[in-house]
């Protein structure tokens, strides 16, 4: 069974804090995303990589960046997190290659920044 | 560029209704991939469905089937005889053949199925 794992479920930071959430998946997957959840905005890509150290800009990269320096972790990093980013962050991971590569998701991580 | 819209944004039902969630999409690409992805309360977004652009056979799998016509852009999914267990959010996606590898989701539809 494949397995995306998120360090925390549930995460509070305070303004200007540095953040990093953390996504590791276990079937060595190429393909790894980031995506923000947002009540009636649905899921929206942050940033995508598709191997080690290579990464691209998603539709709404301003205020993250990320980080892949092995294959199994894809981290997002929050510079100086602010109220606008609290949201459920998800990550997923696929197999290279086109459309039918199936995505597995990972549970989430609700951050809340006051 | 791609958009998916699920203009429902919440639907109640009781037991044993059907129900449709609708799903529209906009592409200008004729290679593409649709997806129909459920989220429980548990959070975790469960696949449900991957049809390709080349194939409009609908499917049917227990109590849900899916109905993809290309010529509306729609690609519906239908529960038969709903259960509680169907209670939570239903995105609907897209992803296309060539570029970025990432899905572009609807906005999601939450379904309370009452008892």
């Amino acid at each position: 069974d494949v397995k995306v794992t998120q360090s925390s479920r549930y995460l509070v930071k305070r303004t200007g804090e540095k953040v990093f959430l953390e996504c590791v998946q276990d079937m060595d997957h190429e393909n790894m995303f980031w995506y923000r959840q947002d009540p009636g905005l649905g899921l929206r890509l942050i940033y995508f990589s598709y191997d080690v150290k290579m990464k691209e800009k998603g539709d709404i990269p301003e205020g993250y960046s990320v980080s892949r320096e092995k294959k199994e972790r894809f981290s997002l990093i929050l510079e100086s997190a602010s109220t606008n980013q609290t949201s459920m962050y998800l990550c997923a991971s696929s197999l290279k290659g086109g459309g039918t590569r199936k995505k597995y998701f990972g549970p989430g991580t609700r951050l809340t920044v006051t | 560029a791609q958009k998916v819209t699920q203009a429902q944004t919440e639907i109640s039902v009781v037991e044993k209704e059907d129900v449709t969630l609708d799903c529209v999409y906009e592409t200008r690409d004729t290679t593409y991939y649709l997806f129909w992805y459920k989220q429980p309360p548990s959070g975790e977004l469960v696949f449900l469905i991957r049809r390709n652009s080349f194939d409009e056979q609908n499917e049917i799998s227990g109590r849900y089937s899916w109905n993809f016509q290309k010529s509306t852009s729609s690609f519906n999914f239908t529960i038969t005889a709903s259960q509680v267990v169907d209670s939570a959010v239903y995105f609907c996606a897209l992803r296309l053949d060539t570029g970025r590898r990432a899905l572009t989701f609807g906005s999601g539809t939450r379904l309370q199925v009452q008892p």
